[in-house]
């Protein structure tokens, strides 16, 4: 079983769509998380964390359920920018800080 | 943020060279610093955490004579693929961190590598 594993995708939606991802870890351990986001042929970028009690940041929602081990991000009115792999990451601070990646899943938003 | 980058952006090379690959943080000092691996349409794999002036904790299956990393200073470490083969061809993206990746860890742009 993947540590991280994300929803398969692609996601093909018009623009002005409400998109979900959602993510499961497997790793007790891990102690905070993120998602980031990254553009074909780029470096990723962090997109936000993810805190316990929820978190937003405009249009972006970020969902954490430690119990079930179950991490979401939820985009509203989704633009054409917002095209890009998502990348649901995981740090297990008692392994030195290392990150563990999902897979990602891409998301194609269209006009 | 805090800026790393990486150099070159892209290399082109015959199978059974050396490549080596710079990350570098530019406003901070990076105590530790990743070096990871990405295939096309897979995501980042981390191969190797890498603390200043120590050796580098390679993760399994990374074979550490074939990528040798240096951590000398606290700006500054290097990848190097020894002996490159095509089946190395990948995007290498390090990132940096001031206090063992506790707090968020800061990516360079990423090299691509084409062993031919």
């Amino acid at each position: 079983r993947k540590e991280v594993e994300q929803d398969p995708g692609p996601f093909n939606v018009p623009e002005g769509a409400t998109v979900a991802f959602n993510c499961t870890y497997s790793n007790s351990a891990s102690q905070s998380f993120f998602w980031y986001r990254q553009d074909c042929r780029k470096e990723p970028k962090l997109l936000m964390s993810v805190y316990s009690s929820g978190n937003e940041d405009g249009r972006f929602t970020a969902q954490l359920n430690r119990a079930s081990q179950y991490i979401s991000l939820l985009i509203r009115d989704s633009k054409l920018s917002d095209s890009a792999t998502y990348l649901c990451v995981v740090n297990l601070y008692n392994q030195g800080g290392k990150l563990i990646f999902g897979q990602g899943t891409e998301l194609s938003v269209k006009p | 943020g805090a800026v790393v980058s990486q150099h070159p952006s892209r290399v082109i090379c015959k199978s059974g060279t050396s490549v080596k690959i710079e990350c570098r943080s530019l406003d901070f000092q990076a105590t530790t610093m990743f070096w990871y691996r990405q295939f096309p349409k897979q995501s980042l794999m981390l191969m190797a955490t890498s603390n200043e002036g120590s050796k580098a904790t390679y993760e399994q299956g990374v074979e550490k004579d074939k990528f040798l990393i240096n951590h000398a200073s606290l700006t500054l470490s290097t990848l190097t693929v020894t002996s490159a083969h095509p089946e190395d061809s990948s995007f290498y993206i390090c990132s940096a961190s001031n206090l063992a990746g506790v707090h968020e860890q800061f990516f360079g742009p990423g090299t691509r590598l084409t062993v031919l």
